[in-house]
């Protein structure tokens, strides 16, 4: 089944621990992205990769890393949470760049920072 | 970067009513996007608009990618309690902003059986 996979679906940790969220595609796909849900805020784009080993910041990726070594996977680093990044996340990927492709979405990773 | 103001942020309408939203933007975007989010799941796709002026329909909605290639409606005729869901539009660019993708804030759906 074509899917986005991301991983931990729930995640609490503390002010400062650094961590990671996984991202993987199934579907080839050269593009993906990163966002964060708030609530009123809609999706705000964090990160982006175009393809393997080219990564651009979205409107806000203060606070956030990501890496594209390989097609299948974006993940999402974290190195020193803070309460502000408390959010639902969203990985997304889609054939290629641009205006006609159609981004398909992972089911959320849901991160609460104390 | 780029916004997408989104209307109206809720409604609350009674079974078999229509809908409609809409986005504009202060940008021209080559693609205009709706999707459907239903809690605690991913955004999915409903309807894909390329070309200033299409109108797409797929099944009860219908989706018009406006002339000035700066806004998007959306409607839903005949609603039903499945409609449920939070509706964003997106906007998606080529050239250099071919990366960015730019959300609406959505609009909250509650339909009363």
């Amino acid at each position: 089944e074509a899917q986005v996979t991301q991983n931990p679906r729930y995640l609490i940790t503390v002010t400062g621990k650094k961590l990671t969220v996984t991202c993987s595609q199934n579907m080839n796909h050269e593009y993906m992205s990163w966002y964060r849900q708030d609530p009123g805020l809609g999706l705000r784009q964090i990160y982006y990769s175009m393809n393997v080993e080219v990564t651009d910041k979205g409107d806000v990726p203060e606070g956030y890393k990501v890496s594209r070594k390989e097609k299948r996977n974006f993940p999402l680093i974290l190195e020193s949470p803070s309460p502000n990044q408390t959010s639902l996340y969203f990985c997304a990927s889609s054939p290629r760049a641009g205006g006609y492709n159609e981004q398909f979405f992972g089911p959320g990773t849901r991160l609460t920072v104390l | 970067g780029q916004q997408l103001n989104q209307s109206p942020q809720s409604m609350f309408i009674q079974e078999g009513e229509d809908v409609s939203m809409n986005c504009t933007s202060s940008s021209i975007f080559n693609t205009w996007l709706w999707y459907k989010q239903d809690p605690g799941e991913g955004p999915v796709l409903l309807i894909a608009l390329y070309k200033a002026g299409e109108l797409t329909s797929n099944g009860r909605l219908t989706a018009q990618f406006g002339i000035t290639r700066k806004d998007s409606f959306l409607n839903i005729s005949a609603s039903i309690p499945s409609d449920v869901g939070i509706y964003f539009c997106a906007g998606r660019s080529l050239g250099t902003n071919a990366g960015k993708s730019t959300f609406g804030d959505g609009t909250t759906l509650t339909v009363k059986p």
